[in-house]
């Protein structure tokens, strides 16, 4: 098992850009969830799915956008990258049918918006 | 809206010294879960505390969940460089299919 897999690592952006942060997980996870981390901070959720075709915004979801067309995928858009979203970006899973299992988090991708 | 917060920020010690997070929520959890993450790393799932007053250990690791289920502790006894990393604590943002995560605290270990 891959676990969740996260692409690309690293990308630098131009103001204005847009771009899509991949994400697939081969657990068969109903949940999904992406995340911001900025540099000596915590986590602060941004999207999240239930399932394929649901997804609901979270913390700070301003300026990103989601779908879930199967299971496996969850990308997170940027349109119009700004410097503020300068930032780590977690993926995480977890299974249907109980509140009591952790997180599954990808490796992250590293976005800086110049 | 609901806040998770942590103490303290960071904290440095010497390597075979004890360490203790505590970790405050501004709500009643239903649970709360704690995460480690590497530096440079993603994080990653260590245990969840469900029942008011638990206390759960991994080896070294000490987790408790408090009285009122509002706040929770981890202890790590006899500190070891491996221990190096930020620890998250965690609950659900209302629905239980979303967590928040707590500010977190960094360890440093000096050798």
């Amino acid at each position: 098992n891959a676990g969740v897999t996260q692409t690309p690592k690293f990308r630098i952006l131009k103001i204005g850009q847009s771009m899509t942060l991949q994400c697939a997980q081969d657990m068969n996870h109903n949940y999904m969830y992406w995340y911001r981390q900025d540099p000596g901070m915590g986590l602060k959720l941004i999207y999240y799915s239930v399932g394929a075709g649901i997804t609901d915004k979270g913390e700070v979801p301003n300026g990103y956008n989601v779908s879930r067309s199967t299971t496996e995928d969850f990308p997170l858009r940027l349109e119009l990258a700004a410097p503020s979203q300068t930032s780590v970006y977690f993926c995480a899973s977890r299974p249907l049918g109980t509140a009591l299992d952790g997180y599954t988090f990808g490796s992250g991708t590293r976005l800086t918006v110049v | 809206g609901q806040q998770v917060m942590q103490i303290p920020q960071y904290q440095h010690v010497q390597e075979g010294e004890d360490f203790t997070t505590y970790c405050n929520s501004s709500t009643t959890l239903s649970n709360i879960q704690w995460y480690k993450q590497r530096p440079g790393g993603h994080p990653v799932f260590l245990i969840q505390l469900v029942k008011s007053g638990e206390v759960k250990k991994q080896k070294r690791l000490t987790f408790q969940f408090g009285e009122a289920k509002k706040n929770s502790s981890l202890h790590i006894t006899a500190t070891q460089t491996t221990d190096v990393g930020t620890y998250f604590c965690a609950g659900p943002g209302g629905a239980t299919n979303k967590l928040i995560f707590g500010t977190g605290t960094l360890l440093a270990v000096q050798p």
